[in-house]
């Protein structure tokens, strides 16, 4: 079946840090990448998203690569701000029925 | 546009009681979906429908009950609650007819059962 796989949280980071959240997909087929991003008290929203193979897909100065050959669609940040803080999920779309295959989230707090 | 809403926001709930969770858009989308999110598991699907009149199940539907009798409204009922059922809900649409394939979610609702 299908499955993504996220780092375990929570990360810890100061102001203006590189950010790195590590996320490995398992699929039976070719599927497209999203990261949603959950702020406190809130419901999810789409972050980014790849469609295809070495696709990269950004906002708000996030980006992650779609890298077919290690399964894998990492989500990183030159330098965080304190706004940042939430909860990431990566997730996986596979077939034309919008059923959405997510990770287990991964919690972000920046500390100035 | 008020995307997704969901009511209520908060519901304590004794085990045996039955309750219905409300989600309506005003999006026209076809897909609307239910998730419930637990600590350390993420989202898993519970139900499902592509288009009024039609329903299906997701990932962990036992206990819970749907109907889209409307493409605005997509009721999630909970017929008998059991403490497992304790989580936190979303209530999420997209559209199948755009490709962009983006899930808006609704707020959530907080349910605990006594």
């Amino acid at each position: 079946g299908n499955s993504v796989t996220q780092m375990e949280g929570p990360v810890t980071l100061s102001e203006e840090a590189f950010l790195t959240i590590n996320c490995t997909y398992t699929a039976t087929g070719y599927p497209s990448l999203f990261w949603y991003v959950q702020y406190p008290g809130e419901g999810l929203q789409l972050l980014l998203k790849a469609t295809k193979a070495d696709d990269k897909g950004s906002n708000k100065g996030f980006e992650a690569t779609y890298r077919k050959e290690t399964t894998s669609f990492h989500l990183e940040k030159g330098s965080v701000q304190v706004s940042d803080s939430a909860v990431y999920f990566c997730a996986l779309l596979i077939g034309g029925y919008q059923k959405v295959t997510f990770g287990t989230g991964t919690k972000l707090q920046v500390i100035p | 546009n008020a995307g997704v809403t969901q009511t209520p926001k908060f519901q304590v709930l004794k085990t045996g009681q039955s309750m219905t969770l409300q989600c309506a858009q005003d999006m026209n989308h076809e897909y609307m979906s239910w998730y419930r999110q637990d600590p350390g598991m993420g989202l898993r699907l519970i139900h499902y429908s592509v288009g009024a009149g039609i329903t299906d199940q997701g990932e962990v539907p036992n206990g819970y009950n749907v109907s889209r009798s409307t493409t605005e409204d997509f009721p999630l009922r909970l017929l008998s609650a059991a403490p497992s059922q304790t989580s936190v809900y979303f209530c999420a649409s997209s559209s199948l007819s755009s490709g962009s394939n983006e899930q808006f979610f609704g707020p959530g609702t907080r349910l605990t059962v006594l």
